[in-house]
């Protein structure tokens, strides 16, 4: 069964914090994303990666940096915490490459509280 | 700008038919995503369409007309299972995913 595993589910964090959030798949996927989802709004792209070490900036990227050092691992850092980025982070990873369906598997989220 | 629409909240019978719509104005099409996401949970693939028409998978069906920049998710035989967020997402020219707000379907015994 596919697999993709976000490392906490919960984080309370205060304002200036760093947080780093761990995402992990086991589908060798090429393609992982890091979106957050807040209520009324779609989800938006903060940012994604095609290959170990390449990332590229999504529609949001300000505030977060991304690292994606293995193949099945895709990490979200935030810098500095504020209270704008409490939210649900949502990790998704997809086998296939552009011009292709490219169904995406998500992770269960990160609900990330900044006081 | 890119702008999906779809409705925010909608109720239904066990046992009914709902239909889910979803406008979309993007720059360029390259397929139209349905993925359903009950609370709390990940959203899971639902169905994709690219050409027009409609697609039918057990209960769900979804449809899609790219004149009209439309498409809608029709589920039938609605079980309580089926309460969940119904999101709507277009691959745009540039093979980035445009997502919709989604909708909360109420099933209601």
């Amino acid at each position: 069964d596919v697999k993709v595993t976000q490392s906490s589910r919960y984080l309370v964090k205060r304002t200036g914090e760093k947080v780093f959030l761990e995402c992990v798949q086991d589908m060798d996927h090429e393609n992982m994303f890091w979106y957050r989802q807040d209520p009324g709004l779609g989800l938006r792209l903060i940012y994604f990666s095609y290959d170990v070490k390449m990332k590229e900036k999504g529609d949001i990227p300000e505030g977060y940096s991304v690292s994606r050092e293995k193949k099945e691992r895709f990490s979200l850092i935030l810098e500095s915490a504020s209270t704008n980025q409490t939210s649900m982070y949502l990790c998704a990873s997809s086998p296939l490459l552009a011009g292709e369906a490219g169904e995406l598997f998500f992770g269960e989220g990160s609900r990330l509280t900044v006081l | 700008g890119q702008n999906i629409d779809q409705p925010t909240e909608m109720t239904a019978t066990e046992g009914a038919i709902v239909q889910i719509n979803c406008t979309y104005q993007t720059s360029g099409f390259n397929g139209l995503f349905w993925y359903q996401q009950h609370a709390g949970e990940a959203p899971t693939f639902l169905s994709y369409n690219v050409l027009d028409g409609l697609e039918e998978k057990g209960r769900f069906s979804s449809f899609l007309s790219r004149s009209k920049g439309y498409s809608y998710l029709l589920l039938k035989e609605l079980q309580m299972k089926d309460s969940a967020s119904y999101l709507c997402a277009v691959k745009d020219s540039n093979y980035q995913l445009i997502w919709g707000a989604g909708t909360k379907l109420i099933i209601k015994p």
